[in-house]
Formats: structure tokens, C-alpha cells, sequence
């Protein structure tokens, strides 16, 4: 079964401090990874994917993540922090099939950015 | 294009009664999954709906159900509620049902179960 951990439930950084949020993955073979970002009383927004190649993905609002096989992790990052970054963060993992797209998230991490 | 909506923002119900909620794709998905998210978790799949028939189930019980219409939309609907269904549903679509089309998310409806 495919599971998704993210060790830290709350982290608190600086404006314009750079930001690294952990994931660790559970999945059988090579998944696909996603970044979602969730704001007070909005859905989810996908920050970013992966499918396959370059492990360091390029996503929406200047964030990046990189997929380590090894490690089976695919933590965020962002050099700058803004205020407006504030909310909460999930990592996901989707099985590679056509029988649909589940996917299974973890528990999230709550970024606060300190003034 | 309004993206996915959801209805009704927020609802009220009490133990044992039923709830139906609703959700309206993005123009041109066919594909509909439901999640439900406990205060304070991340969300897990309910199930999803492809070509008006549930194509995948997580690890809910039946008195959870779905449907899903020929315009693509869908509905949840929960029977003989307890205080545990007290959750965020979000509804996400996509097109064809495979995770290398991105899922898009509706605001959720907020269900309280008292």
C-alpha cells in the first residue's frame, strides 16, 4: 500500500528565510509525486509534480522539489519565503496505471512566516 | 471558466441523518474524485467516479456512495451519519482518470455532524 509521511506537522520561518518542508513516500515502484498547497477556506492548488526525468521539478510560486529514489523523499523548497506563503502544505503520491488517480496525501505540514 | 464548485458551503446535521453534496467539474473533465479532510489530517479518497460508474474506492464504508451524472457532475452522499464524518469533502476532476492529468480541487463543503 502506498503511504505518505510528512515528519513535520508545524514549521515557523522568517520572511525571506529559505524554506526545505520533508516527504518520505511508501510505493511500490517509481511513483508519480505532487506538491499541494492549502490556504484558509480555499481547495487545494498543485505546486508541482513529478513524473519522471529530471529529479528537480520547477513548480508555481518559486517553488522547487527534488525526488530522491534513495531516500524515497521529495521535499519542497523555496529560497525566499514571502508572507503571502503562509498555509498549509501536502505531499501526495498517485499510482503510474490507468485504473484511476488516487491520491494518497499525507498528514501536512503548517508553514507560519514570522514578520 | 469557474473552475470546480461544490454545494453547499456549509452544513449542519445531526446523528443518524443523511446528507447529499454536490460538485460541478471543470468544463471539460470528465473525471471526479471525492476526499474527505478530518480537522487537522490530510484528505483521503472517498472514491472516484469515470464514465457515470465508480472506478476506485478507498477505505470507506458503504454508507458512503456516490454518483455521478451524464453533464459529469456528481454527488456524495453519506447515510446514517456519525460524529466521525465531521470533515472538509472536497471534490477534485480531472480528464481520463490517469494521475498524469492534474487533479483540480473545489473550495469543499465543511459538514458538521452534531
Amino acid at each position: 500500500a502506498q503511504s505518505v509521511t510528512q515528519p513535520d506537522i508545524h514549521i515557523t520561518v522568517s520572511e525571506g528565510a529559505s524554506l526545505e518542508l520533508r516527504c518520505n513516500y511508501s510505493y511500490g515502484a517509481t511513483p508519480y509525486l505532487f506538491w499541494y498547497v492549502q490556504s484558509p477556506g480555499q481547495g487545494l492548488q498543485l505546486l508541482l509534480k513529478y513524473f519522471s526525468g529530471d529529479t528537480l521539478v520547477q513548480g508555481i510560486k518559486g517553488f522547487e522539489a527534488e525526488f530522491k529514489r534513495s531516500q524515497s523523499s521529495f521535499n519542497l523548497r523555496k529560497p525566499s519565503v514571502h508572507w503571502s506563503d503562509a498555509a498549509e502544505y501536502f505531499c501526495a503520491v498517485g499510482g503510474r496505471n490507468n485504473a484511476g488517480n488516487m491520491l494518497t496525501f499525507g498528514g501536512g505540514t503548517r508553514l507560519m512566516v514570522k514578520p | 471558466d469557474a473552475g470546480v464548485t461544490q454545494s453547499p458551503t456549509h452544513l449542519i446535521k445531526t446523528r443518524g441523518q443523511q446528507v447529499t453534496l454536490r460538485c460541478s467539474p471543470k468544463s471539460g473533465h470528465d473525471t471526479v474524485s471525492w476526499y474527505q479532510q478530518a480537522l487537522g489530517q490530510g484528505p483521503q479518497f472517498i472514491f472516484q467516479y469515470y464514465e457515470e460508474e465508480e472506478r476506485q474506492r478507498g477505505n470507506f464504508p458503504d454508507r458512503f456512495s456516490g454518483h455521478q451524472f451524464p453533464n459529469y457532475s456528481s454527488e456524495l452522499n453519506v447515510n446514517a451519519l456519525l460524529l466521525g464524518d465531521s470533515a472538509l469533502y472536497l471534490c477534485a476532476s480531472s480528464f481520463g482518470g490517469s494521475s498524469y492529468n492534474e487533479q483540480f480541487f473545489g473550495p469543499g463543503t465543511r459538514l458538521t455532524v452534531l
